[in-house]
């Protein structure tokens, strides 16, 4: 059962614009959401997170937006460049330090 | 963040055999966690590594098919035991530094091929 949800496998952005990956969840019991980048042959690197608490929370380039009632995040780059290229994983607390990840979107940015 | 490394970085093995998976952290760390990440799917946890006990396995995983090991704060190992062509998967230990934040950091993965 797939609680955590990634429905775009990839997506396509130019250089200088912004970057917007979706993740929704299933469990109203997740409290708290994290992003995580992948580059090959590299494990995930964590990039920001967002307590259920909170409807926003912003890092330099990143953002990422929390809608509880539609049990939906996303995270936004802007501006994206060519080294944000990479797959993106949503992951949210299940429990104690448990994570549940979704399945990830493989961001390409073209110059 | 920690410095995670692994061994091996990648291995292909037989069917039927066992391989041991380390995990080195550059500093002591409370909590270390083992995920597998088989093609195409999500990163999925095997089980929370605990120093001085028995680990703790999640749903679907076993002690017998995966024992873990965890001697102190900066050292632990997976065994992927009886391995079949299904275990063919990336093996990643992660970390989690502070009490109450939920944020880990990841080693670089183990890839393993069963043939």
């Amino acid at each position: 059962d797939q609680q955590v949800k990634q429905n775009s496998p990839s997506l396509s952005v130019q250089e200088g614009r912004i970057s917007i990956l979706n993740c929704d969840y299933t469990n109203s019991m997740f409290d708290y959401f994290l992003w995580y980048k992948k580059y090959p042959a590299e494990g995930p690197t964590f990039l920001i997170s967002i307590s259920s608490i909170k409807d926003k929370n912003e890092d330099g380039r990143f953002t990422v937006f929390l809608n509880k009632s539609a049990k939906h995040l996303s995270l936004h780059i802007v501006p994206s460049q060519p080294g944000d290229s990479a797959v993106y994983f949503c992951a949210a607390r299940r429990s104690g330090y448990a994570l549940n990840f979704g399945k990830g979107t493989s961001l390409l940015v073209t110059p | 963040s920690a410095v995670i490394s692994q061994k091996p970085s990648r291995d292909i093995c037989q069917r039927g055999t066992s391989l041991t998976i380390q995990c080195q952290v550059d500093s002591q760390v409370t909590m270390m966690f083992w995920y597998r990440q088989q093609p195409g799917q999500s990163l999925t946890l095997i089980a929370t590594a605990n120093q001085g006990s028995e680990a703790t396995y999640e749903s679907g995983f076993v002690i017998d098919k995966f024992p873990i090991s965890r001697p102190n704060l900066t050292f632990s190992t997976l065994t992927v035991s009886n391995m079949s062509p299904e275990d063919s998967s990336i093996y990643l230990c992660s970390v989690g530094r502070l009490a109450g934040s939920y944020e880990q950091y990841f080693g670089p993965g183990t890839r393993l091929t069963v043939t």
